[in-house]
């Protein structure tokens, strides 16, 4: 049972312009949510996140929006830049304390110049 | 400041063989965590640690596998006897567990390949 979901593997976007990637959840006790990128053969690089208090946080060209009664969050990148190119995975924390974080499949990103 | 510390980078080695994977958290961090990923499940949770106390290992997919903390800035995740389909990319993170909400910072990551 998948509990977060990022049903494209794969997106291009032309530089310059806006990248949004998503991502669907199932469980409602989800609290917290973060987006990850991986540039190959490096660990996930932590990119911004988001409380399920807020529908909105936003950091430089990044801003991550949340919509809890669809259960779906997203990442908008503006603009994209060629340095963007990379997996990005999205991540759910459960109940308020606990560590253990749930990813997404990933999707790769390519920004083409 | 540096960051998580893993090695070996790249281990190869026969099925049936012990191996050893190790992790240096980011000082000042006391929570780590081992994730493994593959084509197939992606990136999952393997174990995590809270001040070097194992609180969550049902990721673990068997007694092949054990991990330990000995200190606050040393893990190790390990496999006995090996078998090809532990073949993946082990990553180790850790974070800063406190009330307020805080990343895991990943290493870089061990790749596995078992013969």
């Amino acid at each position: 049972d998948q509990q977060v979901k990022q049903n494209s593997p794969s997106l291009s976007v032309q530089e310059g312009r806006i990248s949004i990637l998503n991502c669907d959840y199932t469980n409602s006790m989800f609290d917290y949510f973060l987006w990850y990128k991986k540039y190959p053969a490096e660990g996930p690089t932590f990119l911004i996140s988001i409380s399920s208090i807020k529908d909105k946080n936003e950091d430089g060209r990044f801003t991550v929006f949340l919509n809890k009664s669809a259960k779906h969050l997203s990442l908008h990148i503006v603009p994209s830049q060629p340095g963007d190119s990379a997996v990005y995975f999205c991540a759910a924390r459960g109940i308020q304390g606990a560590q253990k974080l749930v990813f997404g499949q990933g999707t790769r990103l390519t920004i083409n110049p | 400041d540096a960051g998580v510390i893993q090695s070996p980078r790249h281990e190869v080695t026969e099925m049936g063989q012990e191996v050893t994977l190790r992790c240096k958290p980011i000082s000042g961090h006391n929570s780590l965590f081992w994730y493994r990923q593959t084509m197939m499940r992606g990136l999952e949770l393997l174990i995590y640690f809270n001040n070097n106390v194992p609180i969550d290992d049902s990721g673990m997919p068997e007694d092949r596998f054990s991990a330990k903390m000995p200190n606050a800035s040393f893990s190790t995740l390990k496999i006995q006897p090996s078998e090809p389909r532990d073949s993946a990319v082990y990553f180790c993170a850790s974070s800063w567990d406190s009330s307020r909400n805080q990343p895991q910072h990943f290493g870089d990551g061990t790749r596995l390949s078992i013969l």
